[in-house]
Formats: C-alpha cells, structure tokens, sequence
C-alpha cells in the first residue's frame, strides 16, 4: 500500500564511512527526486531522474551519487560521510506534466545522524 | 533569484483562527506555486496548488491567493483546528523543467485548543 517507501528510517553512522540510502514507489511514476532537509527544517532538491536518466543535478558534493536501476528505484550513495552530512533525506516521486499539476509525493524520511 | 521567501517562521493561533503564511519569489519563470504540509516524522504532502493564470484558489478551508505583479502568494487556513499544527512549506517551480521546486523556509503552525 506503501506509495514512496525509504530504507531504512534512521541510519547512524561514523564519520568516513560509506552509506547507502533505498527508495522504492509504486506509484508508476516516471520522475524521482532526492531532497535533503536540514535542522532548520528547510527543504532542498539534490537530484532528479526522468526514466532511469539525471535530468537535475544541484550542487551536491560528488561524495552523493544517485543510482536509478528502473523507473521504480532511485537509491543514494554516500561515500566518506561528514558531520555536515546529518540531516532527513527524503525521496519523491510525480508523474511528469500529469495533473494535478504534477503532485511530488514524499517518502517518510531518513534520518541519517553522522557521529 | 531562485530563492522563495516565506514568513513567518512560526505562528500561533486558536482554534477556528484564521492563519495567513505569505510567499514571495523574484523568478518570474516561476510558474507553479504548490503548498506542502509536513506533520512531524512524516515526509511532506501537497495540500494546494496554483499557476499563475488564477488569482485565488480554494480547496475546503485552504485558500491560496496570488498576486502576480507583486509576485507574492499566501496560504490562508480557514476555521483552523489543532489538526492543522504542522510545518506549512510553499514552493516555486516552473512546470515544464523537470519539476524541479524551490522551497520557502518553512512555517510552524500550532493551533490551540
């Protein structure tokens, strides 16, 4: 029933280690995002993909990598972790320039605590 | 000028109250002005959402108004409830790129009882 699902929920992890975050949506959407929301709450775009290809790519260290297997999957790869890098990762999905208006739906989060 | 500024930070109000969060962009390519509503552990959820060819849009007690000269966008909560206190975030896109949104900083509603 889950529309946008995130593995895992909360992952703590020491600085310098490599992490993966999953997303999955059975939403039959064709564009995933990844967002980074930090303490203050603000909300920030990092990549998305249109069927499998990076169509946004913001400025985001090249230690974050998108991998998107099928239209169904956008994982993210962190490599050497830093303190700066704790925050909510969330994942969304929308189906391009379909109504209403393109609604991105959001997974629940992962918290992602560097120590 | 991809910035979307959003005040106030947090806001207060009684229950059947009427909070007002406002917007305001500079990118005037921006051309689809949604509004989320993220409760707490929970992922954002679209609540409204607006182009520009309308000046106002309402969908049971939420309403957006968008004055696109002043290039300003405002959500209004009609007969607020306690079950509306959540994290309010506007956002700025332009439709046909990707989807890619710009977000406002956020406004923490609470709606006393």
């Amino acid at each position: 029933d889950t529309a946008v699902s995130q593995t895992p929920k909360y992952l703590v992890t020491q600085m310098g280690n490599d992490k993966s975050i999953k997303c999955e949506q059975n939403l039959g959407h064709d564009t995933m995002y990844w967002y980074k929301q930090d303490s203050k709450k603000f909300l920030k775009i990092m990549f998305s993909y249109n069927n499998k290809e990076l169509i946004i790519n913001e400025t985001v260290p090249n230690r974050f990598s998108p991998k998107s297997p099928d239209k169904a999957h956008l994982n993210l790869h962190i490599n050497s972790l830093e303190l700066g890098d704790s925050a909510v990762y969330f994942c969304a999905s929308s189906q391009r320039l379909q109504p209403p208006l393109g609604e991105q739906f959001f997974g629940p989060g992962t918290r992602l605590t560097v120590l | 000028q991809q910035q979307v500024k959003q005040s106030p930070q947090s806001l207060i109000v009684q229950k059947g109250g009427i909070p007002i969060i406002n917007c305001a962009y500079e990118n005037t390519a921006f051309d689809y002005f949604p509004w989320y509503q993220q409760f707490p552990g929970k992922g954002p959820a679209l609540l409204i959402a607006i182009r520009p060819d309308v000046s106002e849009k309402k969908e049971g007690r939420f309403t957006i108004s968008f004055n696109k000269s002043a290039k300003q966008f405002s959500l209004h909560i009609m007969d607020s409830q306690p079950g509306d206190s959540a994290t309010y975030f506007c956002a700025a896109g332009i439709y046909n790129q990707g989807g890619k949104l710009i977000f406002g900083q956020g406004t923490e509603l609470s709606v006393k009882p």
